[in-house]
């Protein structure tokens, strides 16, 4: 079946520092890719989206590609703030447009 | 635009106790989903309804949860009777359409002592 693999937390940074948080997925066809985010008390945010291969989603300084050949959709961004610190969840969507999360990434940005 | 509500956001019962959560999607929303999101994990679907018709509801425990969109709009979720391992965050997130990016509302965070 579809599933999505992130890397576990918690990932600790220091404020400017470089991010990557490595997904990979499995599944049956051409599904879309998601980085939801989720701010402590909050609910998740759509963060940024890919419908097909080769697509790079953009938000807030955050990017993503999506790689078929890898069936990756790792997240970067060049330099992380404090604001940063939140649970990053990588998802895809099949064709009944199920969403199939990761576990989630935690990270922390120290000053 | 108004984002999705739900209600009530904390809520602490006993086992075997029933719980109901209410959710209102965004306006001219079609599609609404329910979540369970269990501390440490990432969320997992429960049901998706189009309109007021059931799309999937492969995966809720059909004999403790229910789930209704009556009018198509708002839809509540019940669990009864309650167990331990319910205790968790429940998301209703909508979209406009059945392949459109999904919106989530704050969840419900419920604990079953």
């Amino acid at each position: 079946g579809n599933s999505v693999t992130q890397m576990e937390g918690p990932v600790t940074l220091s404020e400017e520092a470089f991010l990557t948080i490595n997904c990979t997925y499995t599944a049956t066809g051409y599904p879309s890719l998601f980085w939801y985010v989720q701010y402590p008390g909050e609910g998740l945010q759509l963060l940024l989206k890919a419908t097909k291969a080769d697509d790079k989603g953009s938000n807030k300084g955050f990017e993503a590609t999506y790689r078929k050949e890898t069936t990756s959709f790792h997240l970067e961004k060049g330099s992380v703030q404090v604001s940063d610190s939140a649970v990053y969840f990588c998802a895809q969507t099949n064709a009944g447009n199920m969403l199939t999360f990761g576990g989630g990434t935690r990270l922390m940005v120290k000053p | 635009e108004a984002g999705v509500a739900q209600s009530p956001r904390y809520k602490i019962i006993e086992k075997r106790q029933s719980v109901a959560f209410w959710c209102n999607p965004i306006s001219g929303h079609a599609t609404l989903y329910w979540y369970q999101q269990i501390l440490g994990q990432g969320p997992k679907l429960l049901i998706q309804f189009q309109n007021n018709g059931v799309v999937d509801d492969s995966q809720l425990p059909k004999d403790r949860f229910s789930a209704e969109r009556l009018k198509g709009v708002d839809s509540t979720l019940k669990i009864q009777p309650a167990k331990l391992e319910d205790s968790a965050v429940y998301l209703c997130a909508s979209s406009l359409a059945y392949s459109e990016t999904q919106y989530f509302g704050p969840g419900t965070r419920l604990l079953v002592l």
